[in-house]
Formats: structure tokens, C-alpha cells, sequence
């Protein structure tokens, strides 16, 4: 059966904190791994990872796969209030032809 | 242009009510899907339809019923909803399946659905 498990599930950190959401994954047929920002409805693409190793790299925010131990990390650096949103990360999946979405980190940064 | 446009934003539907939610792309995309959304929970795949057919149906009640007229369009047609459907529904689409090849999804903002 196909997983994908964030942590933590929520998190609450002050401005200017950094941050590391984690997603683990055990699926057949890996090929790549999304992460999404989801703030009042519709979830924004942030990052497609498919190479270990290799960092993607937006503004503060940036992720990296590792395809050995089946994980992901995406990282937020002097975070703001403007980050707080669920951070969703999803695995495209060939049976079913779907994005397969994790259970969430809710991000809640204090200001 | 990255946009999926969702109508309408908010709905109010009794339970023998018959409406319609309504999706547009215009990025050329061939994938397009519904999920449904539960107060914190993860989007939860409904429909896939590839080229315009319809690929998977993952066990949704018959009373949610998909149409894709066109390329650009994917609808969803309510009937006779019980309250439990109340949920945030969303449209995506991608630029092919992700059985062909890697490729991302846009979303559309959603319809905040209330079936009373």
C-alpha cells in the first residue's frame, strides 16, 4: 500500500525561526515528489523534486530528496507571517494516474 | 499564464437540490482531476480524465457526476448531496497523466460546498 507521511503535523514558531518539514514516502514506482502551499484554498506548486541530492531553491524556501532513505525535507529560512499555511507534499502515482497527497504540516509563525 | 478557474467560490445546496461546479484551464492541459477536500485532511482524489475521457473514478457515489465537454472544461454535477459531501472541492490539471511523464499540477481555488 502506497504512504506518504509528513511531520510534523503542526508546528508553531516565531518570526525569523527556520523551519524543516519532513515527508516520507513508500510508494511503487517512485518517479518524482511535490511540494504544495496550501494558505485559504487552493494549494500553490512550490518545488518537483525527482534527483536525490540535487536542491531546489526558492527565495527562503528550498527542498531536497533523498531516494536512498525515502524522504524529503523542505526547509524555510527567517520565516514570516506570510508562511503560515499547510505545507502539503504529494507523489504522483501511476496506478490511478493521481497526486497522492501526505497528511499536511500546519505551519503557524508568531509575530 | 498558470490559472485553473473555479465557479462558483461558495455554495449553498439543500439535499434534493441539483447544481453544477464548473472548472477552466486554458494552459493546454490534457490531465484534469476533481479532488475533495475535508477540514484538515489532504485533498482526496475523485475523478481523472485524460484527452477528455475519463481514466479513474475512484468509488465516488453516483450522485457526483463528471462531464468534460472540451479540453479546457471539467464539470462536476451535484445531486441529492447529503450533508457529509460538504467539503472543499477543487479542479486541477497538469500538462499530461503522470504515467507518461513527470509534470506538475495547478489548482483551482476551489468551491467551498454546504449541503444543508
Amino acid at each position: 500500500e502506497d504512504k506518504v507521511v509528513q511531520s510534523p503535523l503542526s508546528l508553531v514558531v516565531h518570526e525569523g525561526d527556520t523551519v524543516t518539514l519532513n515527508c516520507s514516502y513508500e510508494v511503487t514506482n517512485f518517479r518524482s515528489l511535490l511540494w504544495y502551499k496550501q494558505e485559504k484554498k487552493a494549494p500553490t506548486f512550490l518545488f518537483m523534486l525527482t534527483s536525490s541530492g540535487i536542491e531546489k531553491k526558492s527565495g527562503r524556501l528550498s527542498s531536497i530528496l533523498d531516494k536512498k532513505e525515502l524522504f524529503s525535507i523542505l526547509n524555510i529560512t527567517a520565516t514570516q507571517t506570510g508562511d503560515s499555511a499547510i505545507y502539503l507534499c504529494a507523489v504522483p502515482l501511476n496506478t490511478g494516474n493521481q497526486f497522492y497527497f501526505g497528511t499536511g504540516t500546519s505551519l503557524t509563525v508568531i509575530p | 499564464d498558470t490559472e485553473v478557474t473555479q465557479t462558483p467560490k461558495h455554495l449553498v445546496m439543500g439535499m434534493t437540490n441539483k447544481k453544477s461546479l464548473k472548472c477552466e484551464q486554458h494552459m493546454g492541459h490534457r490531465a484534469m482531476y476533481w479532488y475533495k477536500q475535508k477540514a484538515k485532511k489532504p485533498p482526496e482524489l475523485m475523478f481523472v480524465y485524460s484527452y477528455e475521457k475519463l481514466s479513474i473514478n475512484e468509488s465516488v457515489p453516483s450522485r457526483f457526476s463528471p462531464e468534460c465537454p472540451n479540453s479546457s472544461l471539467l464539470n462536476l454535477h451535484l445531486h441529492a448531496l447529503q450533508p457529509e459531501d460538504s467539503a472543499l472541492y477543487l479542479c486541477a490539471s497538469s500538462q499530461t497523466t503522470v504515467n507518461i511523464r513527470n509534470t506538475e499540477a495547478f489548482f483551482g481555488q476551489g468551491t467551498r460546498l454546504t449541503v444543508v
